[in-house]
């Protein structure tokens, strides 16, 4: 069956280090990869998408990468912050059908 | 940038009871809305993709008979959790997709409904 697979352990990094957190997943296929971020008690917030012929992808601090053939992407946040502590999720797609979210991994930047 | 909003952000009702959740997008049209279900520290779960002016579809293990999904308008779906139960106590999220954007592949989220049954 499908699988997304993201660190379950929250992440605890010091504030101006770089923060990578990782999305692995088994029998699937995407055509498209995205990052969202999520505040407790809040929806989640689109962050990037990278389609299945892109290597990487930056937005501001950001990057993200995907490698097709080990079917993992890392999110990258550089010079982090105390405000980019939340819990950070990725999803599938392919085509027009609905996203398949991994479970996320919590980020905590000590000021 | 687009906008999507819910009715109501929380809602606590007794069990046996029906509750409506509304998902509207504030400036765009949406011709695919998308409810999912969170249970707490687990991954955002698809219940059912709403099309405007059809029926919806549902997901695998999701009762169409107790979550009732309406898509009557291109900036409205609702979802009506019938006879609720504790068990159905979760964080209800609707998504939406731009009608006709080139970037069809990006959906929107609502910032949530917390339901909690009694």
């Amino acid at each position: 069956s499908q699988k997304i697979e993201q660190n379950s352990e929250a992440l605890n990094i010091q504030e101006g280090k770089t923060a990578t957190l990782t999305c692995n997943y088994t029998n699937y296929s995407p055509a498209y990869l995205q990052w969202y971020r999520q505040d407790p008690g809040r929806g989640p917030v689109f962050l990037l998408l990278i389609r299945e012929n892109e290597k990487e992808k930056r937005k501001e601090r950001l990057k993200v990468t995907f490698d097709t053939t080990l079917k993992q992407s890392l999110f990258h946040i550089t010079a982090s912050q105390p405000a980019d502590s939340a819990t950070y999720l990725c999803a599938l797609g392919t085509g027009r059908r609905a996203l398949t979210f991994g479970s996320g991994t919590r980020l905590q930047v000590q000021p | 940038g687009a906008v999507v909003s819910q009715h109501p952000s929380r809602v606590i009702c007794k069990s046996g009871t029906s509750v409506k959740i509304e998902c509207r997008s504030l400036d765009f049209q949406a011709t695919t809305m998308f409810w999912y279900r969170q249970f707490p520290k687990q991954s955002l779960m698809l219940m059912a993709t709403s099309n405007e002016g059809s029926k919806a579809t549902y997901e695998q293990g999701v009762e169409k008979d107790k979550f009732l999904i309406n898509h009557a308008s291109l900036t409205l779906s609702t979802l009506t959790v019938t006879s609720a139960h504790p068990e159905d106590s979760s964080f209800y999220i609707c998504s939406a997709r731009i009608t006709g954007r080139a970037s069809w592949d990006t959906q929107y989220f609502g910032p949530g409904t917390r339901l909690t049954v009694l």
